[in-house]
């Protein structure tokens, strides 16, 4: 069965720290994989795209890299902060209608 | 800010109620879905629309019924609302463009809804 996997822990880390999250799947071949964030009571926030032929994609403190052999993504932000805390998705696209369909998602808190 | 609005954000209602969640977007956007979402888990696809005029069903079976009649609006419907349809609804828009092939979704603030 296809499964998006994300750390169901919380992620906890200092302020000015990267934090790493990772995206695992799982008989999906998508054409590319996005990233949004998730504040509580909110709706998600789409933050980055990266295409099944990239390898990485920049933007500010935000970084995302994409390796289909070993079907991961993982999203980096750097220098963190308290503002950053929040819920981060992972969502993937395959061709055909192109609708993402999103992980769990993993708690990420920047502590001051 | 989103300009995709939902209303209600809250609603509390009784079990064997109808209830109508509404969802606009101003952006132009064809494509528009309904997620559902409980907490700590996946959003799951219950609704979708390509245009006025159609509608799909998601990968999650939902007792909801959807229409699109005008491009800006995509409401929701429950004829009779049950406990076991306590959740949030997400809304969302989008628009494939065939140069980048991406499909990006703007979301509404969500609808939460609790049935007693």
């Amino acid at each position: 069965s296809q499964k998006i996997e994300q750390n169901s822990e919380a992620l906890n880390i200092q302020e000015g720290k990267t934090a790493t999250l990772t995206c695992n799947y799982t008989n999906y071949s998508p054409a590319y994989l996005q990233w949004y964030r998730q504040d509580p009571g909110r709706g998600p926030v789409f933050l980055l795209l990266i295409r099944e032929n990239e390898k990485e994609k920049r933007k500010e403190r935000l970084k995302v890299t994409f390796d289909t052999t070993l079907k991961q993504s993982l999203f980096h932000i750097t220098a963190s902060q308290p503002a950053d805390s929040a819920t981060y998705l992972c969502a993937l696209a395959q061709g055909g209608s192109y609708i993402p369909t999103f992980g769990r998602g993993t708690s990420l808190i920047v502590h001051p | 800010e989103a300009d995709i609005y939902q209303t209600p954000r809250y609603l509390v209602i009784g079990t064997g109620k109808k209830i109508t969640l509404e969802c606009s977007q101003t952006m132009g956007h064809d494509k528009m879905y309904w997620y559902q979402q409980d907490p700590g888990m996946e959003l799951h696809l219950i609704h979708y629309s390509y245009g006025v005029n159609s509608t799909e069903k998601g990968d999650l079976s939902s007792e909801s019924t959807v229409s699109r009649i005008r491009t800006e609006h995509f409401p929701l419907t429950l004829e009779s609302a049950r406990p076991s349809h306590t959740s949030q609804y997400l809304c969302a828009s989008s628009e494939l463009t065939y140069r980048s092939g991406a499909n990006v979704l703007t979301f509404g603030a969500g609808s939460r809804l609790t049935v007693l």
